[in-house]
């Protein structure tokens, strides 16, 4: 079977840094995918990562541990746009589902 | 340039009828899928295809039907509603070629039953 774990809520003031962990457990792993999903709206793609590593892409960055069965995405400086939510997802080799975790909830204060 | 869109965006109906949501995309993916998201639970994968003619189940597939004549289109028919089937259902498409097998959802279709 596969299962994710991200933590429900982060809140966080304007300009700040927010870290969002992922720890996973699935057979035949191949990457670790991000997606946002502002309220009402749908998800959309933010980042990927199939090797170790930090791979940036703008004030957003991830990053993943394969031994560690562990990744994150990094929030930087952060605005009151970023406040939604953010589901890590997991591939795996030979399959082109994704397996998409709970979800974290990020609110952005002024 | 449509992309991928759903309907209809909202549908209330009662226990028991037979619903059915629409999902359309223009790329001509060959992978598309149908979620269902609660609170909670984030989004859970109900039935999913490869190609047209080609389907298979996901998580939580008891109680709905899908069907792939076509490459564009992948209805998800509710054949007998019930009331744990509200929810907000997104379908999605992925044409697997890219490293980072990418899914593009479309809007999503709220639906509530009464």
């Amino acid at each position: 079977g596969q299962s994710l774990e991200q933590p429900s809520e982060v809140t966080a003031v304007e300009g700040a840094i927010v870290q969002i962990n992922c720890t996973y457990q699935t057979s035949g792993f191949y990457g670790l995918s991000w997606y946002q999903q502002h309220d009402g709206g749908a998800p959309t793609f933010l980042s990927y990562n199939a090797l170790d590593g930090l791979e940036e892409t703008g004030r957003f960055s991830s990053f993943l541990s394969r031994s560690d069965s562990y990744g994150y995405l990094l929030l930087q400086e952060l605005q009151m746009k970023d406040s939604a939510s953010y589901f890590c997802a997991v591939s795996r080799a030979n399959d082109y589902k994704l397996s998409f975790g709970a979800g974290t909830t990020v609110t952005v204060r002024a | 340039d449509a992309g991928i869109t759903q309907s209809p965006r909202y549908k209330i109906t009662e226990t028991g009828r037979q619903v059915t949501l629409m999902c359309h995309q223009t790329w001509s993916h060959s992978y598309m899928f149908w979620y269902r998201q609660d609170l909670g639970h984030g989004l859970r994968l109900i039935y999913y295809s490869a190609a047209a003619d080609i389907t298979d189940k996901g998580e939580v597939p008891d109680g709905y039907v899908v069907s792939r004549s076509k490459t564009e289109n992948f209805p998800l028919t509710l054949e007998s509603a019930t009331r744990s089937q509200t929810s907000v259902y997104f379908c999605a498409s992925s044409d697997h070629q890219t490293a980072t097998d990418t899914q593009y959802f479309g809007p999503g279709t709220r639906l509530t039953v009464l």
